[in-house]
Parts: C-alpha cells; sequence; structure tokens
C-alpha cells in the first residue's frame, strides 16, 4: 500500500520568499503525482499533475518535479504572495491515489 | 460542464440516523473515488468505480457504509446509524482514466451531534 509523507507539516514564509515543499512516497511504481492546493473549509484544487514518464511539470509560478527511483517530488514555488497561503497535498498512485497530511503555507505580508 | 459537484454541501444529522450524500462527475469521466478527510489531515481513499463496478473498498468502509453508482453516472454513499467518528468533510473525485489525475468537488461536510 502506498504511504505518502510530506514534510515540512507546517511553513511560515515572508512575502517574495521562494520556497520548496517536499513530498515522499514508497512505492515507485506510480501512474501519477499530484499536487492539489486546499482553502479552509474547502474541496482540493489541482495545480499540477506528473504522470510516471515525466520529470516536471509547471505552471507559473509553481514547478513540480518527480524522481521516482528515490521516491521524491517536490514542489517549488516563486516570489510567494499572500494569496499563496493554503494547505498543499500532494497524491501518489495508480487507481487509488494516496495522499500526504498536506504542508500548511503562510506567507506573511 | 461545471466540474464535480457534491449535494449537499453540508448535513447536520442526530447520531444514529442515515444520511446519503451524491456525487456528479464530469460527464465523460468513467472513474469516480470517493475519499473522507478529517480536520488536519490528508484525504483518505475510501472506494472508487470504474463506470458502475465498484472496483477497491477501504478498509475504512465498514459494513454501516455502502456506495453505489447505478448507471456508470452520479453516485452515492450512504452512512447508515452514524456515529460521531463519522464527522468528516466526504470528497469525491472523477477522472478520465488513471493517467489524467482526479478533479475534486468541493465536498460535503458532515457533522454528527
Amino acid at each position: 500500500k502506498q504511504e505518502v509523507t510530506q514534510i515540512p507539516a507546517a511553513l511560515s514564509v515572508p512575502e517574495g520568499e521562494n520556497l520548496v515543499l517536499n513530498c515522499s512516497f514508497t512505492d515507485s511504481a506510480i501512474y501519477n503525482l499530484q499536487w492539489f492546493r486546499q482553502d479552509p473549509g474547502k474541496g482540493l484544487t489541482s495545480l499540477l499533475l506528473i504522470q510516471s514518464s515525466q520529470r516536471e511539470q509547471t505552471s507559473g509560478r509553481l514547478n513540480a518535479s518527480l524522481d521516482k527511483s528515490s521516491g521524491r517530488s517536490t514542489l517549488y514555488i516563486a516570489a510567494s504572495q499572500p494569496g499563496d497561503s493554503a494547505t498543499y497535498l500532494c497524491a501518489s498512485g495508480n487507481n487509488d491515489m494516496r495522499f500526504g497530511a498536506g504542508t500548511r503555507l503562510t506567507v506573511k505580508p | 460542464d461545471t466540474g464535480v459537484s457534491q449535494d449537499p454541501r453540508h448535513k447536520i444529522t442526530k447520531r444514529g440516523q442515515n444520511v446519503t450524500f451524491r456525487c456528479d462527475p464530469i460527464s465523460e469521466h468513467n472513474r469516480l473515488y470517493w475519499y473522507r478527510q478529517t480536520l488536519g489531515q490528508g484525504p483518505e481513499f475510501l472506494t472508487y468505480f470504474q463506470n458502475e463496478a465498484q472496483l477497491e473498498k477501504s478498509r475504512l468502509l465498514s459494513d454501516r457504509f455502502s456506495a453505489e453508482r447505478p448507471k456508470g453516472s452520479f453516485s452515492t454513499l450512504e452512512i447508515q446509524r452514524t456515529e460521531q467518528g463519522d464527522s468528516a468533510m466526504y470528497l469525491c473525485a472523477s477522472s478520465f482514466s488513471s493517467l489524467y489525475g482526479y478533479t475534486f468537488g468541493s465536498g460535503t461536510r458532515l457533522t454528527v451531534v
């Protein structure tokens, strides 16, 4: 069974900083790794999807990488803004994606 | 197409009552997933359907939980004899295939009093 771990659990940074969120998973035989954002009390919004054959994906200020051999993915956020404050979740797996507990990000003005 | 829809958004029920939630996936998506999320935790997998077939169920899905997806379209998740520990956000997601990632609905927040 896939297990997903996210570090750190919480992160607070001043506005404008670049930051990296980490995700590790136990089963490298995955189809996808997907990063989501969740605002308090809301559902999940997909940010980036990295398919098994890919190594990274980029969208605006976000870049996600995937290293299947080491069982790791990182989400890089450039020039952070207060509006980036949310919980970031990674999920990995095949037909039943498993989630980490998330990193709660606070960007201070 | 407006994405994945879940109804109701919020449900407050008394312990021991039965509740049913509905999920309408994106129309061309043949896979549908249910997750449960408690405060401060990531979503936990409950079950998934490919078309109308329920292909996997988590051990979290006790005998009091049942999910259906008649005709491979919308899905319902029923909880019988609710307990306070059932209080959580119930999330539904759909996908076109396992290669294309999940799209989530806004969730149904259940409070058992």
